[in-house]
């Protein structure tokens, strides 16, 4: 069973870098996609970004100027880091894996199953 | 980017109710659809996937139904342990867009 823990500094002041780790167990790393998505206190879920198993990325626009994640497949480990934080990134912090369904080969459906357990950040000065 | 409107946005009900939640995209995303339960302090658990594919070792109380823009949830039997939050996501466009989630409380 694929099991994802996630690990990373929890307490950031204004304008430090947020870097998180995500290490994945029980189960292939290749072939899937993995992302982050986070939800500040009180409000619903927002996707962050992804990498592919071949590195590439795919990030959320409105973060994405400040976001870099990366993996690195002999670890089975993939890693986020959202640098100039404010109070505004304050959140509980998911890594996820991202799984496909193909249908003769064609891409027919994704969702993100299994989740890590959630890391809470707190930005504050 | 495709945003999702889940309605209502909390609800009351009570124990063998039925419940149906509705989520709806700002645009056609065919059947790209799943629904997640998350309790507080939990990690989100995938419900349904591709609008009405029940996933492995969810009760069968749940099913999804839709496409296109317009998506439910329905819990046909509410028991103590459904009492949380719910979020739909479209997986059609990236960025992947959640709803804002529906709170199914206690009455």
């Amino acid at each position: 069973q694929v099991q994802l823990q996630q690990w990373g500094a929890r307490l950031l002041k204004p304008s430090e870098t947020l870097s998180l780790t995500c290490t994945v167990y029980g189960g292939s790393f290749s072939g899937y996609s993995w992302s982050w998505i986070r939800q500040p206190p009180g409000k619903g879920l927002e996707w962050i970004g992804e990498i592919s198993h071949s590195g590439t990325t795919r990030y959320n626009p409105s973060l994405k100027s400040r976001l870099t994640i990366s993996a690195d497949t002999s670890k089975s480990h993939f890693s986020l880091n959202l640098n100039s934080v404010t109070a505004a990134d304050t959140a509980v912090y998911y890594c996820a894996r991202v799984t496909p369904l193909l249908w003769f080969g064609e891409l027919v459906g994704s969702w993100f199953d299994p989740w890590g357990q959630g890391s809470l950040v707190i930005v504050s000065s | 980017d495709i945003q999702m409107t889940q309605s209502p946005s909390s609800l009351s009900a009570s124990v063998g109710d039925r419940v149906t939640i509705t989520c709806r995209a700002s645009q056609s995303i065919n059947r790209y659809l799943n629904w997640y339960q998350h309790k507080p302090g939990r990690t989100p658990k995938l419900l349904i996937y591709t609008a009405s594919t029940l996933q492995s070792g969810v009760p069968s109380r749940f099913s999804g139904s839709g496409s296109g823009t317009d998506f439910t949830l329905t819990i046909s039997s509410l028991q103590p342990d459904d009492f949380t939050t719910y979020y739909c996501q479209q997986s059609h466009s990236a960025p992947w867009t959640f709803g804002q989630g529906t709170r199914v409380e206690i009455k």
